[in-house]
């Protein structure tokens, strides 16, 4: 079965720190890895994902995460923090044995002070 | 949001009454998803369809009812059955072919059940 864990329910930073919000994950086959965020009384976007290929991926609003196997983790980072990067921020995993079920995580809530 | 349209908004509703909540997309996605969203629980999924007039039960299905005519369309019922039905609930769509696993999101609708 797919599970994945959130293990901080907050993550404070200080603008212009870098920031770190931690995922780990548990799948039989190969992972599909996301992150996506949720602004207040939103739906939720797509940051970026993991399927193959490079360890370290890119994505919007200059985030980036890397793919550790070994770790069957997935951290979203970013180098310089944001007043507006304050959101709740979602980790996915799907397998890729068919069905498209995702599983996401309990969530993260970033708070990035000025 | 784009691409994915839910209402309405807000909806209130007594207890014991059925209610169905829309889903459309103009994305082309053959996949839909229903997911109920509690502070602190993450996103639960409730019901997925990868193909029309075919769904699967997700996490936690009792109590809701779902159908798939139109590949565009995904309407959740929520049932008297539903023992706790108050929530946000957010509609999502995915290609799932390629490269393209990614979840896009409606706005989602905030049910309450009094």
């Amino acid at each position: 079965a797919q599970s994945v864990a959130q293990p901080e329910d907050q993550v404070n930073v200080a603008e212009g720190n870098p920031l770190t919000v931690k995922c780990t994950y548990s799948v039989s086959g190969n992972p599909y890895l996301f992150w996506y965020v949720q602004y207040p009384n939103r739906g939720l976007q797509f940051l970026l994902k993991y399927i193959t290929g490079d360890n370290l991926v890119k994505g919007s609003y200059g985030f980036e995460a890397e793919f550790n196997k070994s770790q069957t983790s997935f951290h979203l980072k970013k180098p310089s923090a944001l007043v507006s990067d304050s959101a709740l921020y979602f980790c996915a995993v799907s397998d890729n044995t068919g069905g498209f079920k995702t599983i996401f995580g309990a969530g993260t809530r970033l708070f990035v002070k000025a | 949001d784009g691409g994915i349209t839910q209402s309405p908004k807000y909806l209130f509703r007594k207890e014991g009454q059925n209610v169905t909540l829309s889903c459309e997309q103009n994305l082309n996605h053959d996949a839909m998803y229903w997911y109920r969203q509690d502070p602190g629980q993450g996103l639960r999924l409730i019901y997925y369809s990868q193909i029309v007039n075919d769904f699967q039960k997700g996490d936690i299905a009792e109590g809701y009812s779902v159908s798939r005519e139109k590949k565009e369309s995904f309407p959740l019922t929520v049932t008297s059955a539903q023992k706790n039905p108050t929530a946000f609930y957010l509609c999502a769509s995915t290609q799932g072919t390629g490269n393209s696993y990614e979840q896009y999101f409606g706005p989602g609708t905030r049910l309450t059940v009094t």
